[in-house]
Formats: structure tokens, C-alpha cells, sequence
């Protein structure tokens, strides 16, 4: 299938511990992202890859380190977990790097992380 | 202060009737406007995109509107159906640049 996936669907972690969730889109696109949605439901984007190039990088704690090594995968790794990091994070693809483009934004499924 | 605001909150409705979601939004210029669907523990998945030239677009039983003037949309659901329930996001982005503003979304509920 056609598909942005993401593992794993859940992370369950503790506290201070370093973790990795992956993404993998086959849509040929040429740009991800990843985004968080906490409880309130308020998706918020936190990074851009545009053919393994960053080109958005909002205002993420440095513990967020995202790395592409090629331009269907963008995994992202997160050290010394906090309580606050617990949220859904779904990654996302485009084929056009701008937001101005119409081009559909497809999500993967999510990853639950809730750090205890 | 969010650039997207999105009413109301939730809303629950009998399977059936029509309903009417609304965005109001402050981000300028304007590129263009995107509903998405969010079923529960699912991604968004994409129902419209508007440019400023558009005033409205269907997919199916969603029908968004907007008026770039008053910098308002709506997503009007026809005959709803409990497949329905989900949260239904307003995006919105600028010209010029990648960001995207995000709306916090309406709570739709379908009650047979």
C-alpha cells in the first residue's frame, strides 16, 4: 500500500530515557515533516525536510534531533525524555516543499509516547 | 493569539441532520485554506483545499466555503452520518513562506 507508516504505534518510556520513531513514506514525495499534538488536540508542526534538507525548524527543545537519510525517511530521535514530550507525534509528506503549493499533506497514523 | 480560531468547540448532532463548522483566521497574505479530517486515533486526512480565488469546494458530503475578505471558511456537513465523528481542522498558510497555522479543531459528534 501507498502510505506514510510510522513505528512505533506506541512508545511507552521512562523518564530521561533517549528514543527513536521512525517514518517512511512511498509516495514519492519530496518533503516531510513531523508534528506533535498534545492532549488538547493542537497539532503544532515541529520540523521540514525537503530532499533530506531541513527547511523548517520551529522553536523545538535541542533534545529533538530529526534526521533523514534519505528522502523517504525521516526518523526522529528525542533524548532525555520529559513528562512534557508525552503527546502524539505524526509524521507527514508533501510533494511540494512550499506550504503556499495546494499540495495535500498526507499524515501517517501517529505514534503515542507518553513518558512516565 | 492563535491565528486560526475555529467554532465551535464540539458539537453533537442526530445522524441525519447538516451542520456547519467555522474558521476565522488572521494569517496574512494568504495562500491558501485546507480542512482535514482527524478520526479518533488516526491521522488528519485531507477533505479540501481552497485557494484565494475559491469560493467553494465539495468533496462529497463536505462542502467548504470561503471568503477571503472577511477571512472566514466553513465546512458544511450534509446528511451526516456517525462516520462523521471526528475533529475537523482548519489549516491555513501564508504566502511566502513553509509555515502553517493550525486551528485547534471542532469536536463533531454523530448520535444515531
Amino acid at each position: 500500500d501507498t502510505a506514510v507508516s510510522q513505528t512505533p504505534k506506541y512508545l511507552v518510556t521512562q523518564m530521561g530515557n533517549d528514543k527513536s520513531i521512525k517514518c517512511e513514506q512511498n509516495l514519492g514525495h519530496d518533503t516531510m515533516y513531523w508534528y506533535k499534538q498534545d492532549s488538547k488536540k493542537f497539532l503544532k508542526i515541529m520540523f521540514s525536510y525537503n530532499n533530506k534538507e531541513l527547511i523548517i525548524n520551529e522553536t523545538v527543545p535541542n533534545r529533538f534531533s530529526p534526521k533523514s537519510p534519505d528522502k523517504a525517511h525521516l526518523n526522529l530521535h528525542i533524548n532525555s525524555l520529559e513528562l512534557g514530550d508525552s503527546a502524539v507525534y505524526f509524521c507527514a509528506s508533501s510533494q511540494d516543499r512550499t506550504s503556499g503549493s495546494t499540495d495535500t499533506q498526507y499524515f501517517g497514523p501517529g505514534t503515542r509516547l507518553t513518558v512516565l | 493569539k492563535n491565528q486560526v480560531e475555529q467554532s465551535p468547540q464540539s458539537l453533537i448532532i442526530l445522524e441525519g441532520k447538516n451542520c456547519t463548522l467555522q474558521c476565522n483566521y488572521t494569517v496574512s497574505p494568504f495562500s491558501n485554506l485546507r480542512w482535514y479530517k482527524q478520526d479518533t486515533g488516526r491521522g488528519p486526512v485531507s477533505l479540501t483545499i481552497m485557494t484565494f480565488s475559491e469560493n467553494t469546494k465539495s468533496n462529497g458530503r463536505y462542502t467548504a466555503t470561503l471568503d477571503a475578505d472577511t477571512k472566514q471558511s466553513s465546512l458544511h456537513i450534509t446528511a451526516s452520518q456517525l462516520s462523521d465523528s471526528a475533529s475537523y481542522i482548519c489549516v491555513v498558510s501564508a504566502k511566502g513562506n513553509n509555515r502553517l497555522a493550525f486551528g485547534k479543531g471542532n469536536q463533531v459528534v454523530v448520535i444515531p
